[in-house]
């Protein structure tokens, strides 16, 4: 069954540091997204992503934030400079065009130090 | 904006019982999915039920979109069930996006 794939598991950080967070939707669809989690706290959406361009963001996702889809597979957030509250669980999420069920990934966990 | 309202919070059982978890929401909702995050933080689709009844296994969901709840059925409870279990509903935004559940912590007793 195809799934949805982050990389990395877990990194750690400086404050102060850039950091991109690296996401394999599957193959063929076309919606993405990535969501956050805060330990302990339950999932926020940050950014909605179609057609090489962002769909919706939310007030989570400040100019620090951005997101590529750099090739045809790869889907990236890049957080520019990281402070101590950007540590959290990152999911990136895809969807296709047949279903609207979302596929997470396994997500990146991010410690900023 | 939207409420989604999971309840109960917090839920031991023992191993072998059985469980309803509840997903309440605010307002009209295109889709609905649940989801359990395991102990390593990962998340698990369950179901994508926007409305209807389906079953999994021991586990079986069923979504009254009119009435703007799902529950979340799970039947002779194993500890490998322990975590936290998250509905997410979409809105009619266009784009899809999810809002989720505050969750339920489900701890399974051997």
């Amino acid at each position: 069954e195809p799934e949805v794939t982050q990389t990395p598991s877990h990194q750690v950080t400086q404050m102060g540091q850039e950091v991109i967070l690296r996401c394999v939707p599957i193959s063929n669809h076309l919606y993405f997204y990535w969501y956050r989690q805060i330990l302990g706290q339950k999932v926020e959406f940050l950014v909605s992503f179609y057609n090489n361009e962002i769909s919706e963001k939310s007030e989570i996702f400040d100019d620090q934030f951005s997101v590529e889809r750099p090739d045809g597979s790869n889907f990236t957030l890049k957080i520019r400079s990281t402070k101590l509250e950007d540590s959290a669980m990152y999911f990136c999420a895809s969807l296709g065009r047949t279903s609207y069920e979302q596929y997470f990934g396994p997500g990146t966990r991010l410690t900023v130090t | 904006g939207i409420q989604v309202e999971q309840s109960p919070p917090d839920l031991i059982l023992q191993e072998g019982a059985n469980s309803t978890l509840r997903c309440n929401f605010s307002d009209s909702v295109n889709n609905l999915q649940w989801f359990h995050q395991n102990p390593w933080g990962q998340l698990i689709n369950l179901f994508y039920i926007p409305s209807g009844t389906k079953q999994n296994g021991r586990l079986s969901a069923t979504t009254v979109a009119t009435e703007r709840y799902s529950l979340l059925y799970i039947s002779s409870s194993q500890t490998t069930d322990s975590g936290v279990y998250f509905c997410a509903v979409e809105l009619t935004s266009g784009t899809y996006k999810y809002i989720f559940g505050t969750g339920t912590r489900l701890k399974v007793l051997a």
